[in-house]
């Protein structure tokens, strides 16, 4: 059973239109996490929150925001996409400071 | 800045070989080094070493850290097509330790031919 469930697998959107990416949980990991995977690149950290405080990363851009209701949901908003935010996303949890990650299968965004 | 460096960043060979895939590190506050395997699919974690020397070991599937010349390497003997995968190496570094202080290397691709 997937742990770790992200939503939609693909994702197009168009150019400027805003975007929003989900993930849930069943772990009842207390941190959440969202990177950025572009193609045969290392993913990239863009913010985690641990339990309802959120940590941004220095270099993540503005367009990036995300949101935590609650423990098992997490959500990237992309304001407005661009050419460039074009990626997998990847959702993952751990529990507290533990850097054993489970991970999402990621949602493949595509903007044209 | 925090650097992971992984090689060959691709990687063909038949079923049945045997693959050495490397890792190697620049950081500070060297906490711990992470293995996951990446299909088209979530990554998968595969071993996590903290202590030079020690192999650790599932399967065919075989890990070891040298903390004095800063690397780790990942075997895979008697490959099966089902191996065909990204294997990403990622290292734990910094102070307060955590996933937030995860720096990921870019991966080595590797494919497995019939």
């Amino acid at each position: 059973d997937a742990m770790v469930i992200q939503n939609p697998r693909y994702q197009v959107t168009q150019f400027g239109k805003p975007v929003t990416l989900s993930c849930s949980q069943t772990l009842n990991h207390n941190v959440m996490y969202w990177y950025q995977q572009k193609s045969s690149q290392a993913p990239k950290l863009l913010f985690h929150y641990y339990d309802k405080d959120f940590n941004n990363e220095a270099d993540t851009p503005d367009n990036f925001q995300s949101r935590r209701p609650n423990t098992s949901f997490c959500f990237l908003d992309i304001r407005s996409p661009g050419l460039g935010d074009a990626a997998m996303y990847l959702c993952a949890t751990s529990r507290d400071r533990v850097v054993r990650l489970f991970f999402g299968s990621g949602t493949q965004l595509s903007v044209l | 800045e925090d650097k992971v460096v992984q090689s060959p960043l691709s990687l063909v060979v038949h079923e049945g070989d045997t693959v050495t895939l490397n890792c190697s590190y620049e950081v500070t506050n060297f906490r711990s080094l992470l293995w996951y395997k990446q299909e088209k699919k979530a990554p998968t974690f595969l071993f996590m070493l903290t202590s030079s020397g020690i192999e650790k070991k599932s399967g065919r599937l075989s890990s070891i850290l040298d903390k004095k010349e800063l690397f780790s390497i990942l075997n895979i003997t008697a490959t099966q097509t089902g191996d065909s995968a990204v294997y990403l190496c990622a290292v734990e570094a910094r102070s307060g330790g955590g996933a937030d202080g995860l720096t990921f290397g870019k991966g080595t691709h590797l494919i497995i031919q019939p």
